[in-house]
């Protein structure tokens, strides 16, 4: 079966350090991968959007791998702060236009 | 970027009612789609809204359960029918314009609680 898996714990970071989350997949074949931001009782909010063909994409302080052989991507934030706090989605995009999302990993960034 | 709008923003109903979710969009946008999302779990997709035509439902999902309008590029509507406790959850509307067309806009979603 299909599925899209992120760690269920909370990562909880001190800031300035670098928060790395992963994404792993099975039974998919992305086109591309896209993560989002999660606030409580709000919508996702779109991050970085990586494709096949590229091995690692950046915004500002945030970087994304993505390894179409191990079906796995890495999401990092660097010299994190506590407004960085939030769940972290993992989302595929598998055709159409429609999103696949991971369950979401919890990131709390303590001062 | 887009503005999304959702009515009502939280909703407590009985079971067996129905409700029906507005989505409103700023501008025209080529795609819509409508999300679920229960408590602890990933966002599920369960339709694309198309625009003059039958909403596209993804497999579990049924359009006696959710039937989906969408009269223009900017509005659509989902409705929760015959509810049960089992439907309360949170559902987000999402839009995807025609230029970066990967890239999807999420509303705030509507809690809904079903006693």
């Amino acid at each position: 079966s299909q599925k899209i898996e992120q760690n269920s714990e909370a990562l909880n970071i001190q800031e300035g350090k670098t928060a790395t989350l992963t994404c792993n997949y099975t039974n998919y074949s992305p086109a591309y991968l896209q993560w989002y931001r999660q606030d409580p009782g709000r919508g996702p909010v779109f991050l970085l959007l990586i494709r096949e063909n590229e091995k690692e994409k950046r915004k500002e302080r945030l970087k994304v791998t993505f390894d179409t052989t191990l079906k796995q991507s890495l999401f990092h934030i660097t010299a994190s702060q506590p407004a960085d706090s939030a769940t972290y989605l993992c989302a595929l995009v598998i055709g159409n236009n429609r999103l696949a999302f991971g369950k979401g990993n919890q990131v709390v960034v303590i001062p | 970027s887009a503005v999304i709008s959702q009515k009502p923003s939280r909703d407590i109903c009985q079971r067996g009612t129905s409700l029906t979710i507005q989505c409103q969009v700023d501008s025209q946008v080529t795609m819509m789609f409508w999300y679920r999302q229960q408590p602890g779990q990933s966002l599920t997709l369960i339709a694309t809204a198309n625009q003059g035509s039958e909403a596209t439902y993804e497999s579990g999902f049924v359009i006696d359960k959710f039937p989906i309008s969408r009269p223009n590029l900017t509005f659509s509507t989902l409705t929760v029918s015959n509810m049960s406790p089992e439907d309360s959850s949170i559902y987000l509307c999402s839009v995807g314009r025609r230029e970066g067309r990967e890239t999807q806009y999420f509303g705030p979603g509507t809690r809904l609680l079903v006693l």
